[in-house]
């Protein structure tokens, strides 16, 4: 059974960098087939997607976060990882790693249990 | 602003049956297919509906969706306690090139 688990600071500073690491389990990040993806929440809001990689680096981000979003990943570790710079308090939300399945019809069948980042001095 | 539309709320009796609606375009909906999540509050979304009507292994059958053009529904029959969640409905989207998302909507078992 593939399990995510997003790990990394609560807080982060306003225009400082968030970073978030997701720590896959159970599965492969290194075969094809996976958008290894960011998802995020604003309190009450909807879902927002980020970004995603593939195991082979290719990246796509949201145009909205394009200029200030990195997502790299680590097979070794079996990783990936988002980097969202100058955060200001519209950055706080909770944030997911999920598995986005580009074989099939893009569902998203693996999800982390989100982890909540506040923007704040 | 999310790109696809879904009413806010939706509220009905126990053991009835609800609608919800999603309306998008041809960049999205209209070319790809149409998967539903279940996300109730401090957990992670659960898969529901993918491929517009199929419904994953464990998911029961009163959760039905389907598509028409650039708009897909999800059904939900036999309205129970446990089915209070919010709900939302995504997308590929090839303009994009990523995964777009409704607003979600919140139902409400009365």
């Amino acid at each position: 059974q593939v399990q995510l688990q997003e790990s990394g600071p609560g807080l982060v500073k306003p225009s400082q960098t968030l970073s978030l690491t997701c720590t896959v389990s159970g599965g492969s990040i290194s075969s094809g087939g996976y958008y290894w993806s960011w998802i995020r929440q604003h309190p009450g809001k909807g879902l927002e997607w980020i970004g995603y990689i593939s195991y082979s680096g290719s990246t796509y981000y949201n145009p909205s976060l394009k200029s200030r979003v990195t997502i790299s990943i680590d097979t070794s570790k079996i990783q990936f990882s988002l980097k969202l710079t100058s955060v200001t308090a519209a950055d706080t939300a909770v944030y997911y790693c999920a598995r986005v399945d580009s074989s099939g019809f893009y569902e998203i069948n693996y999800w982390g249990q989100g982890t909540l980042v506040t923007v704040s001095s | 602003q999310s790109v696809l539309t879904q009413p806010p709320s939706v509220s009905e009796a126990p053991r009835q049956r609800v609608t919800i609606s999603c309306s998008g375009s041809s960049s999205n909906i209209g070319n790809n297919a149409v998967n539903w999540y279940q996300h109730l509050p401090g957990k992670a979304p659960k898969l529901l509906i993918y491929y517009d009507d199929l419904l994953p292994s464990g998911i029961s059958d009163r959760f039905s969706g389907s598509k028409s053009g650039t708009s897909a529904s999800l059904a939900i029959s036999g309205l129970q306690s446990e089915d209070e969640a919010d709900y939302y409905c995504a997308a590929w989207d090839d303009s994009l090139n990523g995964v777009v998302f409704g607003g979600g909507t919140k139902l409400t078992v009365l």
